[in-house]
């Protein structure tokens, strides 16, 4: 059984760096017919995509964080990671990780919550 | 980016009542929509792809149907557990986006 989860910080002070990691159990993640994603849910609201991104390579951004965002892709820990640079209150939300198959999340996270603030 | 506008914002329907959530997109988008089910402090999960097809384990209660720029969830004969919040989301063109969601709740 496919198992994805988040692990990081809870609490990102503004202007530094968020970053999260998803662990994948249950498959391997080699295989390019997946590719890997962030959404995020701010408080009450909903949904936002944050990037996905294929083992193998390319990486597709949101472009409304796009000049923010770095993906990445270890395949020996079966773990993918975001880094969110320069983060604001706006940024406060629940993160989830999720796999795209063969084109929609199909498995996701539980999610875990950043809050920005000093 | 492609816009995704669902409604009603809110439905609020009795156990055994039909529902119908209504998506529609800024532009064309095929078929190239899915729906997600979110119960409270639980992650998303999915419902229907490509418009009107179950994902794995989904009752048959659920059907999707559209193409071009409507789409339609149906949920035939509502179950205590359905009431939650429902997402489109399309997967046309980059960025993927979400609707901004309909609750369904107990009337």
């Amino acid at each position: 059984q496919l198992q994805l989860h988040e692990s990081g910080p809870g609490l990102v002070k503004p202007s530094e760096t968020l970053s999260l990691t998803c662990t994948v159990s249950g498959a391997a993640m080699r295989s390019d017919t997946y590719s890997w994603g962030w959404v995020r849910q701010p408080p009450g609201k909903g949904l936002e995509w944050i990037g996905s991104i294929y083992a193998g390579g390319p990486a597709y951004y949101n472009p409304s964080l796009n000049s923010r965002i770095t993906m990445s892709v270890d395949t020996t820990k079966n773990q993918f990671s975001l880094k969110l640079i320069s983060v604001t209150a706006a940024d406060t939300a629940m993160y989830y990780c999720a796999r795209r198959y063969p084109h929609d999340f199909d498995y996701w996270g539980q999610g875990t919550l950043v809050t920005v603030s000093s | 980016e492609i816009v995704l506008t669902q409604s009603p914002a809110t439905l609020s329907l009795s156990p055994g009542e039909r529902a119908t959530l209504s998506c529609r997109a800024s532009q064309r988008i095929g078929r190239y929509l899915a729906w997600y089910q979110q119960k409270p402090g639980q992650a998303p999960r999915l419902l229907i792809y490509d418009a009107s097809i179950r994902a794995t384990g989904i009752p048959a209660r659920f059907s999707g149907s559209g193409s071009g720029t409507d789409f339609t969830l149906t949920i035939s004969s509502l179950e205590p557990e359905d009431f939650a919040v429902y997402y489109c989301q399309q997967r046309d063109d980059w960025p993927l986006t979400f609707g901004g969601g309909t609750k369904v709740d107990i009337k």
